[in-house]
């Protein structure tokens, strides 16, 4: 199974609303990411999990908040958003961090109201 | 740095046509390469993947793709075009460059159109 799984599929939220969202494998994958698309454009990274750490932020802004509760798991807390931060949000895992491809969940298309 | 530059953000092919989706890197050593397919709403799936060995890579749905250390380049090809291989497609780039991070360097994309 080379699944993974994100929740909501869709989001709309007021600049002022605090919401979260969740992505989950059971690949017995050891890294976790989270990615940023807007139309058009490649993803972007924002964080990498590695063993449940944190291993990279790409300069994301604060009113974005990973969390790695345990290696199946993986969430973004948003808060505060901007109409700008409307994209979708892809999550994946992969193995390890090196030479590893990663698996991408489907995505949750979110926007700021 | 490493970077990735994917020639033609728009392609178009008959079906039943060749597909031939460029793809060249830049780095001081050789890469890591993947190709992947994104349909519209949807999140990305991997076709294939280069890290070592055989150069020539076999990927799923029928496509392959030719890791070239001289011209720096991870083409994608498909014999024969299906309609349902309309779609975005992004080639990407992680390994020695970047270390033991999994930063993936992605191309900017090229958007695959299938006439009837």
């Amino acid at each position: 199974d080379t699944e993974v799984t994100q929740t909501p599929k869709h989001l709309v939220m007021g600049m002022t609303n605090k919401k979260s969202l969740k992505c989950e494998q059971h690949m017995g994958h050891r890294a976790m990411y989270w990615y940023k698309q807007k139309a058009k454009k490649p993803p972007e990274l924002m964080f990498v999990y590695s063993y449940e750490k944190l291993s990279i932020n790409e300069s994301v802004p604060s009113r974005f908040s990973p969390e790695c509760p345990n290696s199946s798991l993986l969430n973004l807390h948003l808060h505060a958003l901007q109409p700008e931060d409307s994209a979708l949000y892809l999550c994946a895992s992969s193995q390890g961090l090196r030479a590893y491809e990663q698996y991408f969940g489907p995505g949750t298309r979110l926007t700021v109201t | 740095a490493q970077s990735v530059t994917q020639l033609g953000s728009h392609v178009s092919v008959s079906e039943g046509a060749l597909v031939l989706l460029r793809c060249n890197y830049s780095s001081s050593v050789p890469p890591y390469l993947f190709w992947y397919v994104q349909y519209p709403n949807q999140g990305l799936q991997l076709l294939l993947k280069y890290t070592t060995g055989a150069t020539l890579v076999k990927g799923i749905n029928g496509f392959e793709a030719e890791f070239k250390k001289s011209e720096t380049s991870f083409h994608l090809t498909k014999p024969s075009a299906h309609m349902s291989d309309a779609a975005e497609y992004f080639c990407a780039v992680s390994g020695p460059g970047s270390s033991n991070t999994g930063k993936l360097i992605f191309g900017q994309g090229t958007t695959l159109q299938v006439k009837p």
